[in-house]
């Protein structure tokens, strides 16, 4: 069984859908939990970090954290064909300097 | 955000070269960087841990002599894969750390013929 799980897509939407994007893992001990965007060919991108059950907002992106599921979710709002990208869930088991473990990734594509 | 950058952004070598890949921390001081490996449709797969001024750590099935690792400044750090084959073509991307987040290159692609 992998640490992370994510399923890998790829995953089509109209614009202007709320995207679901999603990630369980099973190490408990998993304490920050962050998003990358990647788009092709090009290094990771951070969109969100937490570090607290519970959701954190920034702009149309939304992260939820539910560490007693161990589950993660990104929500995107008002989904744009720039978002089309790649989206890697990751975490790791202590703030700083550590190395991070990445879920797989899944591919999404924003119609026009 | 924190600015990563790596070159060459693409190679192409014969089988059996050795290639040099330079990844630059331009606005931070990075004591550790991370060299990860990425195949088509995968994910990131992390390598080696660069700490400047020693050693790297290797994840376990890493060849630590095939992947030379030197992180000779708080800028600079390298990776060589050496005696280069076919199976080693790949997406390499490094990181450095700023203020506890990881900040990603925009990775090189290696080609082996």
């Amino acid at each position: 069984q992998k640490e992370v799980e994510q399923d890998p897509g790829p995953l089509s939407v109209p614009e202007g859908a709320i995207v679901s994007l999603n990630c369980t893992y099973s190490n408990s001990a998993f304490q920050y939990f962050m998003w990358y965007r990647q788009y092709s060919r090009k290094g990771p991108e951070l969109l969100m970090y937490t570090y607290s059950s519970g959701n954190k907002e920034d702009g149309r992106f939304t992260a939820q954290v539910d560490k007693s599921s161990k589950y993660i979710s990104l929500f995107i709002r008002d989904s744009q064909p720039s978002d089309s990208a790649t989206y890697l869930c990751a975490m790791t088991l202590i703030q700083g300097a550590q190395k991070l473990v990445f879920g797989q990734g899944t591919r999404l594509t924003i119609n026009p | 955000g924190a600015v990563v950058s790596q070159h060459p952004s693409w190679v192409i070598c014969k089988s059996g070269t050795s290639v040099k890949i330079e990844c630059r921390s331009l606005d931070f001081q990075a004591t550790t960087m991370f060299w990860y490996r990425q195949f088509p449709k995968q994910s990131l797969m992390l390598m080696a841990t660069s700490n400047e001024g020693s050693k790297a750590t290797y994840e376990q099935g890493v060849e630590k002599d095939k992947f030379l690792i030197n992180h000779a400044s708080l800028t600079l750090s390298t990776l060589t894969v050496t005696s280069a084959h076919p199976e080693d073509s790949s997406f390499y991307i490094c990181s450095g750390v700023s203020t506890d987040t990881q900040y990603f290159g925009p990775g090189t692609r290696l080609t082996v013929l």
